[in-house]
């Protein structure tokens, strides 16, 4: 079946820090994959978004690549802010039509000091 | 920017009690999810809906779950008699295309606690 596996985390960065955080996926096909952010206390927000190989997701600072030959998405910002603690979730959707439901990973929890 | 709304926000509920959790999807979009997230666990899908009919369920979603559109713009996920097991964050999805590459928009979510 589809998975998407995440590094564990917790995550503790000081500010101005480089952020990696790890996304590969399993799928039977060629999925869309994507980020989605929740911040405290709020819903999943759509971060950023890759539909095909080599693919660059990129928002507010964030990047991924979408690399089919290592089947992974990682979610990198050059330099990160207090603002940006949050849970990230990795995600992937494949297939057409309300049958293409998202699947997600475990998400990690990116804590970042001033 | 449209967005997704979900009420109540937070809801207590006796075990064996019914629920129903309601959801405002972005006003074109034509495909619904709901999604739930047990407290420190994944995300999971629960179910997919389009043109009133349920596309997909999970085998989370069992005879105790239903959905419903009961007029054009609400989308209410019922649960006919709660069980401890049921406390989770509950969210609400919409996208405006079936298509995988096809952003999903959530809802804050709905956090269900069962006594």
């Amino acid at each position: 079946g589809n998975s998407v596996t995440q590094m564990e985390g917790p995550v503790t960065l000081s500010e101005e820090a480089f952020l990696t955080i790890n996304c590969t996926y399993t799928a039977t096909g060629y999925p869309s994959l994507f980020w989605y952010v929740q911040y405290p206390g709020e819903g999943l927000q759509l971060l950023l978004k890759a539909t095909k190989a080599d693919d660059k997701g990129s928002n507010k600072g964030f990047e991924a690549t979408y690399r089919k030959e290592t089947t992974s998405f990682h979610l990198e910002k050059g330099s990160v802010q207090v603002s940006d603690s949050a849970v990230y979730f990795c995600a992937l959707r494949l297939g057409t039509g309300a049958n293409s439901k998202l699947t997600f990973g475990k998400g990690i929890t990116l804590s970042v000091r001033p | 920017e449209p967005e997704v709304t979900q009420t109540p926000s937070h809801q207590v509920t006796q075990m064996g009690q019914e629920v129903i959790l309601r959801c405002v999807p972005i006003s074109n979009h034509l495909y619904f999810y709901w999604y739930r997230q047990i407290l420190g666990q994944k995300v999971e899908f629960l179910v997919s809906f389009y043109n009133n009919e349920i596309s997909e369920k999970s085998e989370i979603f069992d005879d105790q779950f239903s959905v419903e559109r009961p007029d054009g713009s609400n989308f209410t996920l019922k649960i006919r008699s709660t069980k401890l097991e049921d406390s989770a964050m509950y969210f609400c999805a919409s996208s405006e295309g079936g298509g995988g590459n096809q952003p999903q928009h959530f809802g804050d979510g709905t956090r269900l606690s069962i006594l």
